[in-house]
């Protein structure tokens, strides 16, 4: 079993509607948890981080955590096709080590 | 966060040699790492280095093919030895900084390496 799970995709999503992202962990004791970007032929970029149970929002993004259920979630509103990019996510477990996900592809048509 | 960049960015290497990737940081940092990710693929840790001691490798990895030098708190070098074309990949530094309810890793630009 895979330690951080996201659908590969791509998930493709029009322009102005609600783009879900999601992921599921399997380290029960994991405290950390982030989101990256990454446009093609660039590096990650951090845009959400979460570190308790529930919702955060930040602009137009919202990450939502679940640690009994070991997953979460991504929500981008209002995408744009700027949004177009791959999405990490990435688990703390403990310790210094960051287990980061294979990503999902999102395409958001104009 | 910290501005992390990182030279080459990118390179087109011959079989058989070696390249040695630097990356600065332009703040003092604990722990940086180093990955690699292939054409789409993710990120694989190759090891973490902290200043003042021996980097540690992740499984797969070895110092003799990729030694790291991690001099002081700013600056690490991977270098990427005795080159074959399964090398190519993209290669990323990172590093770890302390926000308020956790640390985070930030990442360089990244190195596109490709091995004729």
């Amino acid at each position: 079993q895979k330690e951080v799970e996201q659908n590969s995709g791509p998930l493709s999503v029009p322009e102005g509607a609600i783009a879900s992202l999601n992921c599921t962990y399997s380290d029960r004791g994991s405290q950390s948890f982030f989101w990256y970007r990454q446009y093609s032929g660039k590096s990650p970029e951090l845009i959400m981080s979460i570190y308790s149970n529930g919702d955060k929002e930040d602009g137009r993004f919202t990450a939502q955590l679940n640690k009994a259920s070991q997953y979460v979630s991504l929500l981008i509103r209002d995408s744009q096709p700027s949004d177009s990019a791959t999405y990490l996510c990435a688990v703390r477990p403990g310790g210094f080590k960051t287990i980061f996900g294979a990503g999902t592809r999102l395409f958001v048509k104009a | 966060s910290a501005v992390i960049s990182q030279k080459p960015s990118r390179d087109i290497c011959q079989r058989g040699t070696s390249l040695t990737i630097q990356c600065q940081v332009d703040s003092q940092v604990t722990m940086m790492f180093w990955y690699r990710q292939q054409p789409g693929q993710s990120l694989t840790l190759i090891a973490t280095a902290n200043q003042g001691s021996e980097a540690t490798y992740e499984s797969g990895f070895v110092i003799d093919k990729f030694p790291i030098s991690r001099p002081n708190l700013t600056f690490s070098t991977l270098t990427v030895s005795n080159m074959s074309p399964e090398d190519s990949s993209i290669y990323l530094c990172s590093v770890e900084m302390g926000l308020a309810g956790g640390d985070t890793q930030y990442f360089g630009p990244g190195t596109r390496l490709t091995v004729l």
